[in-house]
């Protein structure tokens, strides 16, 4: 069974330049995630998406950060402009729904703002 | 607002112990609480997922117990290897499906 895939895999870019991020969650998975992980701390949810909606965006900084998933399958994660505070590791996650169930993470997008 | 903290932070020991890694939350009201490993540069892999009615799971030298009324978790490796070194996180899930993470803990396991 793949797993999820995200790309790229590392990112360096300048501040005010825009960025985006792929992921391509399990096939069937209904719910993805887009996750923050700043070195040293443990991930932080941006967004999550049940098929193609909203379930909670409350953490994401909407006036530089954005997220779809069209089709409810693949997503992606906007930055736009960059800020230094924004190099950190992207990770997307998915599971089959809201449950119980599992979270399956990808490998990741390490982003370096300079 | 539910908080997650694992000590320590930072854990060294040589191959063959047993260990124990703790993990507390501040609010009882979980649905699940899920463990994971990640390895320098790596995603997260789970571990043991354990239903907010379960007392334990267990998985080869791997345990987890939950005690929801005191707000704890923790993970037993037992006889420690090498192969075990990497960062493990602990995760609550709320009644609305989010995860929060604790910062997790670093283990290296010395041969």
């Amino acid at each position: 069974e793949a797993g999820v895939a995200q790309s790229p895999r590392y990112k360096i870019i300048e501040k005010r330049q825009s960025v985006a991020f792929w992921c391509n969650p399990i096939s069937g998975h209904a719910t993805l995630y887009w996750y923050q992980q700043i070195l040293g701390q443990g991930p932080k949810l941006l967004i999550q998406f049940q098929n193609n909606g909203v379930v909670d965006d409350s953490q994401l900084p909407k006036d530089r950060f954005s997220a779809e998933r069209l089709k409810g399958v693949d997503s992606t994660l906007k930055i736009q402009p960059a800020k230094l505070e924004d190099s950190a590791v992207y990770l997307c996650a998915s599971s089959l729904g809201q449950g119980s169930e599992k979270l399956f993470f990808g490998s990741g997008t390490q982003l370096s703002v300079l | 607002k539910q908080e997650v903290t694992q000590i320590p932070a930072a854990l060294s020991v040589p191959e063959g112990e047993n260990l124990v890694l703790n993990c507390s939350f501040t609010d009882s009201a979980i649905y699940n609480l899920q463990w994971f490993r990640q390895d320098p540069g790596k995603g997260l892999t789970s571990l043991l997922l354990i239903q907010s009615s379960q007392r334990e799971q267990t998985s080869g030298r791997l345990n987890a117990s939950l005690d929801k009324s005191s707000g704890r978790s923790t993970l037993y490796i037992a006889a420690s290897q090498p192969g075990d070194s990497a960062t493990y996180l602990c995760a609550v899930r709320l009644n609305t499906g989010k995860l929060i993470f604790g910062q997790g803990t670093t283990l290296q396991v010395k041969p």
